[in-house]
């Protein structure tokens, strides 16, 4: 069974950047898995960031991205904000089927 | 304007069947690219993505849910509809719909939050 790897929590400071990311138990994360990356904040639904590796949404702050970074998918945050705290969800596309990250939890101290 | 919500029963027992439907307005799963999808989440664990279903009607299962797991549409109410089988309380979560399009999973409905207790 596919695993998808995230690092379980990361702590920032305001003002900051961090980079999260997603690794693949297949071995290197490629544009074709599609990385999508997602925000979660308590008591309410993900919201989308990123698709296909570095795609914003309309609504997606300038301050998030994404990359592929030494064989992994990347999230990056500059000059991150305190409201950024929350939990990150990555998304890859494994031949027609789906797997989450185990999630990241960003905490901005 | 994309929107999704969730319906179904909020407390099953345990070896039921679960009925959720997905209403959906704002596109046409008749369009290419196009697919709505099935993701859960057990309270204070991470998301699962658990099925999708295109317009030409091609689905597609978590492995690890195959068997129990199935996803059907009916266009004529803009409905998407999970069906899981033999429910167990390990399958406790909110389970959300989404929208996909191309390989963007980008609107996600509120979630519906399902309890499996005798």
């Amino acid at each position: 069974q596919t695993v998808v790897t995230q690092e379980p929590s990361l702590t920032v400071s305001p003002g900051g950047t961090v980079t999260l990311t997603c690794a693949s138990s297949t071995g290197a994360v490629t544009s074709g898995h599609y990385p999508n990356w997602f925000q979660q904040k308590p008591g309410q639904a993900p919201r989308a960031l990123i698709y296909t590796t570095s795609n914003i949404h309309p609504w997606t702050p300038a301050r998030f991205s994404g990359s592929l970074l030494g064989g992994r998918a990347a999230l990056i945050l500059s000059g991150v904000q305190p409201e950024d705290e929350a939990d990150y969800y990555c998304l890859l596309h494994y031949d027609g089927v789906w797997v989450f990250g185990g999630g990241t939890k960003l905490t901005v101290l | 304007q994309i929107t999704l919500k969730e319906s179904g029963p909020t407390l099953v027992k345990p070896t039921q069947t679960l009925t959720l439907t997905c209403t959906f307005s704002g596109f046409s799963l008749s369009t290419s690219g196009v697919a709505v999808g099935w993701i859960r989440q057990p309270p204070g664990k991470a998301l699962e993505w658990l099925a999708l279903l295109y317009g030409n009607d091609d689905k597609r299962y978590s492995p690890s849910l195959k068997g129990r797991v199935t996803i059907t549409k009916d266009t004529a109410t803009n409905q998407v509809v999970l069906t899981m089988t033999n429910m167990d309380p390990v399958d406790t979560a909110t389970y959300y719909c989404a929208h996909r399009l191309n390989s963007a999973f980008d609107i996600w409905g509120q979630g519906t939050m399902v309890t499996v207790s005798s």
